[in-house]
């Protein structure tokens, strides 16, 4: 079936380094991709989506570029910030429907000053 | 986009009572569906309550346990029935909207429910 593996947590950074956080998905036909972000004790945000290969989703610094050859949907962000420690999720639409999420993990992202 | 509120926040229960969870979304929706998110997991779909039909239920979850209402295109409700303390966790709504991002799925703040 279908299904969604993210780099394992939590991830800690200095602020001003370069994010990448690892997603990487199993899915037949040609599903949609999701970033969502969880701040602490908030609920989840869509942070950004791709719908077709070589789509790239962009919002708030965060970059993710559909690849449908290395099947990876990568989260990156060229300078972080204190304020984007949170939970980040990646997630994909299920083949056989077009809005049930399949999820990943999520990936606890920690940045220190 | 889709502005998403639940009431309450946050909830102490104690064993065998229930907790029923409100969903407010500020525009008309076809689709919500209700997750459940246990301390430090992933999230967990619930069910699928579309308006004007009984609510479809994942695998693992029950109408028993979780009766669901859906009375309109605005509002849902989750009850958690009979509740034990592995019950303890987020409850989150959602609902899918159509439009400039295509179909995409919005979240409420969450309740997280502690059950002693």
């Amino acid at each position: 079936g279908d299904s969604v593996t993210q780099m394992e947590g939590p991830v800690t950074l200095s602020e001003e380094a370069f994010l990448t956080i690892n997603c990487t998905y199993t899915a037949t036909g040609y599903p949609s991709l999701f970033w969502y972000v969880q701040y602490p004790g908030e609920g989840l945000q869509l942070l950004l989506k791709a719908t077709k290969a070589d789509d790239k989703g962009s919002n708030k610094g965060f970059e993710a570029t559909y690849r449908k050859e290395t099947t990876s949907f990568h989260l990156e962000k060229g300078s972080v910030q204190v304020s984007d420690s949170a939970v980040y999720f990646c997630a994909l639409t299920r083949s056989d429907s077009n809005y049930q999420l399949i999820w990943g993990a999520g990936t606890k992202l920690i940045i220190k000053p | 986009s889709a502005v998403i509120s639940q009431k309450p926040s946050r909830d102490i229960c104690q064993r065998g009572t229930s907790l029923t969870i409100q969903c407010q979304v500020d525009s008309q929706v076809t689709m919500m569906f209700w997750y459940r998110q246990q301390p430090g997991q992933s999230l967990t779909l619930i069910a699928t309550a579309n308006q004007g039909s009984e609510a479809t239920y994942e695998s693992g979850f029950v109408i028993d346990k979780f009766p669901i209402s859906r009375p309109n295109l605005t509002f849902s409700t989750l009850t958690v029935s009979n509740l034990s303390p592995e019950d303890s966790s987020i409850y989150l709504c959602s609902v899918r909207t159509s439009g400039g991002l295509g179909d995409t799925q919005y979240f409420g703040p969450g309740t997280r429910l502690t059950v002693l």
